[in-house]
């Protein structure tokens, strides 16, 4: 069945540093793939998607590009703010079951 | 924008009540979603509706029972609650299978003492 592996934090940061949180999956067919965003005492907002190969998604200056040939969908921000602490979840919707698997989430911590 | 609303966002209740969750969605989605979401262990699919009157079990739906007779309208319920579903209940709603993202309600903190 489909799965999702994200790397698991916590992760701390200095503002302005660099972020990567690593995700793979495994899926039959061409999965879409999504980075959610879930803040402090809030529910998940979608960050940003990729449905096909190649497809770089993009929003708040996070980036995650849909790579076939490792399975992966890694989350990028070339400087993060206190304002981006919140847990992160990469999820793919393999399109045959209606459901979305999620990975186990990823706390990230930004200190000023 | 798509707004998912959810009844209660902190609910207390004891073992042995019965306790009904809402959910209700204002963009006339098909699919509709309940999820747990426990540190650690991520979140996990307890039952979806792909339709009105249509449920599916997910992951985990055990001791779990749904209801939605409206489209825009999804009820989880817990015949006999126990502690051990203490826990954050995460609703979504999606425009229709394949059709991209599901919009996600910001969810209610039950405890069962």
């Amino acid at each position: 069945g489909d799965s999702v592996t994200q790397m698991e934090g916590p992760v701390t940061l200095s503002e302005e540093a660099f972020l990567t949180i690593n995700c793979t999956y495994t899926a039959t067919g061409y999965p879409s793939l999504f980075w959610y965003v879930q803040y402090p005492g809030e529910g998940l907002q979608l960050l940003l998607k990729a449905t096909k190969a190649d497809d770089k998604g993009s929003n708040k200056g996070f980036e995650a590009t849909y790579r076939k040939e490792t399975t992966s969908f890694h989350l990028e921000k070339g400087s993060v703010q206190v304002s981006d602490s919140a847990v992160y979840f990469c999820a793919l919707d393999g399109g045959s079951n209606y459901k979305l698997t999620f990975g186990k989430g990823t706390l990230l911590t930004v200190n000023p | 924008d798509v707004k998912v609303t959810q009844s209660s966002r902190y609910l207390v209740k004891r073992t042995g009540e019965k306790v009904f969750l809402e959910c209700v969605q204002d963009m006339d989605h098909e699919n509709m979603f309940w999820y747990r979401q426990d540190p650690g262990l991520g979140l996990r699919l307890i039952y979806f509706s792909y339709d009105v009157k249509m449920k599916e079990k997910g992951d985990i739906p055990e001791g779990y029972s749904v209801s939605r007779e409206k489209k825009e309208r999804f009820s989880l319920i817990l015949e006999s609650a126990s502690t051990s579903q203490t826990s954050m209940y995460l609703c979504a709603s999606r425009l229709a299978d394949g059709e991209g993202e599901q919009f996600f309600g910001p969810g209610t903190r039950l405890t069962v003492l």
